[in-house]
């Protein structure tokens, strides 16, 4: 089972809607969450970390963790369509500091 | 704002050449993660250094090595490359292990064996 599973899409979503990606984790230790985003040929780029149960928001962006059942999420509000992107999921687990990424969705914003 | 430096961006070798990929973290910063990244694939992280040493170490082939200087630059280098080794490689500049809210990633390197 691979460490951190996410859906590889395309999720296709209309112009303003929320764009809902999630993430699923196996090991129950996993202590930090990051979402990245991730344009075609291009390095990723850290949207947000989260530690705690809970919602986290940042501007358009909200990630929700929930610990218990091993998943964690990336709400999207008001998508444009320079959303349009893969979105990199990543943990770090085993005491390590070293996130470890997910295969990524890849979200089309369509006008 | 300086950013994370990456030279080359790109770079075509043959077979069994040898490569050397440079990482110039963000000033202050002391932490480098290298990460490699095949077409299609997730990113699988290679080495890791905080202040000057190897900290962490993930899937790097034993063709591969890799160091941090005094100025905190990182250099990869790869010898007998092979067809699968083509892929983006980039690194990630911290200022400091776990400080993820100091995280930026270089611009990659595209390397292209033939």
């Amino acid at each position: 089972q691979k460490e951190v599973e996410q859906n590889s899409g395309p999720l296709s979503v209309p112009e303003g809607a929320i764009a809902s990606l999630n993430c699923t984790y196996s090991d129950r230790g996993s202590q930090s969450f990051f979402w990245y985003r991730q344009y075609s040929g291009k390095s990723p780029e850290l949207i947000m970390f989260i530690y705690s149960n809970g919602d986290k928001e940042d501007g358009r962006f909200t990630a929700q963790l929930n610990k218990a059942s091993q998943y964690v999420s990336l709400l999207i509000r008001d998508s444009q369509p320079s959303d349009s992107a893969t979105y990199l999921c990543a943990v770090t687990a085993g005491g390590s500091y070293i996130p470890t990424f997910g295969r990524g969705t890849s979200l089309i914003v369509h006008p | 704002a300086a950013g994370v430096i990456q030279s080359p961006r790109h770079l075509i070798k043959e077979k069994r050449e040898t490569a050397t990929l440079k990482c110039y973290p963000i000033p202050r910063h002391d932490t480098v993660y290298w990460y490699q990244q095949g077409p299609g694939q997730d990113p699988q992280f290679l080495i890791s250094f905080y202040e000057k040493m190897q900290s962490d170490k993930g899937s790097i082939p034993d063709r591969f090595s890799a160091q941090q200087f005094s100025d905190y630059h990182s250099e990869l280098n790869m010898s007998s490359l092979e067809l699968g080794d083509s892929a983006l490689y980039f690194c990630a500049s911290l200022a400091g292990v776990g400080s993820y809210n100091e995280q930026f990633f270089g611009p990659g390197t595209r390397l292209t064996v033939l």
